[in-house]
């Protein structure tokens, strides 16, 4: 399957801080992206759609002032915690979408602010 | 009503045995059907993906998808330890074309 390389797996910040998180297609280009959101016991719920080259469609409850979602390139999308606060603690898991329409998805990164 | 029901678990069965995991749904725009296999602390891995209604077979693993009852499963034939894991149920109108709407995961564990 193709590869999805989501960096860093862990970070740890202080509240009000900001954190970027890095969500690369390894061995494809992807022009659509996916961040999700998981709590603890809870189910990956879609957070927003990225496509390159033009604004993220954030679902509705998402704030895209404080979430903030660039796909610059056809490997590359990252999301920005701005002003991160504990209640923003989580885990957020990218997928890139293939030519085939599947979804494959980043190791994800576990946030935990202070 | 959520859109996505999956039971929570844990399931614990011993090792040779077949295991039946399941899903219901609500949206009757669903026509594309995922399972994914999650080891804790990382991202989901796709075991299986299908359209509409059928069956699909890969090696241990058969996914079964029944439409008229908004119902879908994932059967694994010859469990093995290393099945241990959550899988995932997950689905969409477009494939992976949209963001994919999941179940909670159910939480398998293969006792040897």
């Amino acid at each position: 399957g193709a590869v999805v390389s989501q960096h860093p797996s862990r970070v740890i910040c202080k509240s009000g801080t900001s954190v970027k998180i890095e969500c690369r297609s390894l061995d494809f280009q992807a022009t659509t992206m996916f961040w999700y959101r998981q709590f603890p016991k809870k189910s990956l719920m879609l957070m927003a759609t990225s496509n390159e080259g033009s604004k993220a469609t954030y679902e509705q409850g998402v704030e895209k002032d404080k979430f903030l979602i660039n796909h610059a390139s056809l490997t590359l999308s990252t999301l920005t915690v701005t002003s991160a606060h504990p209640e923003d603690s989580s885990f957020y898991i990218c997928s890139a979408r293939t030519s085939l329409n599947i979804q494959y998805f980043g190791a994800g990164t576990r946030l935990s602010v202070l | 009503q959520k859109e996505v029901e999956q039971d929570p678990g844990p399931l614990s069965v011993p090792e040779g045995a077949i295991v039946s995991l399941n899903c219901t749904y609500s949206n009757s725009a669903f026509q594309y059907f995922m399972w994914y296999r999650q080891y804790s602390r990382k991202g989901p891995e796709l075991l299986m993906y299908t359209y509409s209604s059928g069956n699909k077979e890969d090696g241990r693993f058969t996914a079964q998808v029944d439409k008229s009852s908004k119902y879908i499963s994932l059967f694994i034939r010859d469990s093995q330890p290393s099945d241990s894991a959550t899988y995932l149920c997950a689905m969409s109108a477009r494939g992976g074309a949209d963001g994919l709407t999941f179940g909670k995961g159910t939480h398998l564990i293969i006792q040897p």
